[in-house]
């Protein structure tokens, strides 16, 4: 059974650019979660997606934002990019999602922003 | 709020000795507990999870955490670090109604030949 599979694995953006990363879950699992990993505040939830609706989010700005298609692989887009977005984007796939089932996690896309 | 403490961000210790890496929840309800662990350049691993089935849990590579409600804990033990072992590791609750994991800040364990 293939993993998480998140593309592309290193991006350098310059600040203002916006960007899209991309996440293949699981085959069969409808949840796709996404954190942000940086060396200063650890990993933070960003949103949930189940079946093509965002289930939860977190305490990000409006620039982050994400889908998820009927295929059930999401996207995750960052505008009006900042020096701060540098980091470590992590994909999470589940069966059920919402944190009481197991999450398997994708290598990550490493953003740098300059 | 809930929140998960992981005391310790570097645990060094020497091939062939115990490994103990301790975790705290502060999730009043059944908790969802989790461990990872995470190479460099790499996502995060699921070593094991809690179920209430059980408290002593058995995850992959030897390694094992047992459940203490009256402690709120979830440490990480392995009886014999090996070298390979070498990684960060992330303590996890997933209990709340947020549909999120919370994670620990991390400890990075360093295995010494």
């Amino acid at each position: 059974k293939a993993g998480v599979t998140q593309t592309p694995r290193y991006l350098i953006k310059t600040r203002g650019q916006q960007v899209t990363l991309s996440c293949s879950p699981i085959s069969g699992h409808r949840s796709v979660s996404w954190y942000q990993q940086t060396p200063g505040q650890g990993l933070q939830f960003l949103f949930e997606y189940f079946s093509e609706t965002q289930r939860n989010k977190g305490n990000f700005p409006g620039r982050f934002s994400g889908r998820q298609f009927s295929n059930s692989r999401s996207e995750m887009n960052v505008s009006t990019l900042e020096l701060g977005d540098s980091a470590l984007y992590l994909c999470a796939s589940s069966l059920e999602g919402g944190g009481h089932t197991e999450a398997f996690f994708g290598q990550g896309t490493r953003l740098t922003v300059v | 709020a809930q929140s998960v403490t992981q005391l310790g961000s570097h645990v060094s210790v020497s091939e062939g000795a115990l490994v103990l890496l301790r975790c705290n929840y502060s999730s009043s309800v059944p908790p969802y507990l989790f461990w990872y662990v995470q190479y460099p350049n790499q996502g995060l691993q699921l070593l094991l999870k809690y179920t209430s089935a059980a408290t002593l849990v058995k995850g992959i590579n030897g390694f094992e955490a047992e459940f203490k409600k009256s402690e709120t804990s979830f440490h990480l033990t392995k009886p014999s670090a090996h070298m390979s072992d070498a990684a960060e590791y992330f303590c996890a609750d997933g209990s709340g109604n947020t549909g999120k994991l919370i994670f620990g800040q991390g400890t990075t364990l360093q295995v010494k030949p």
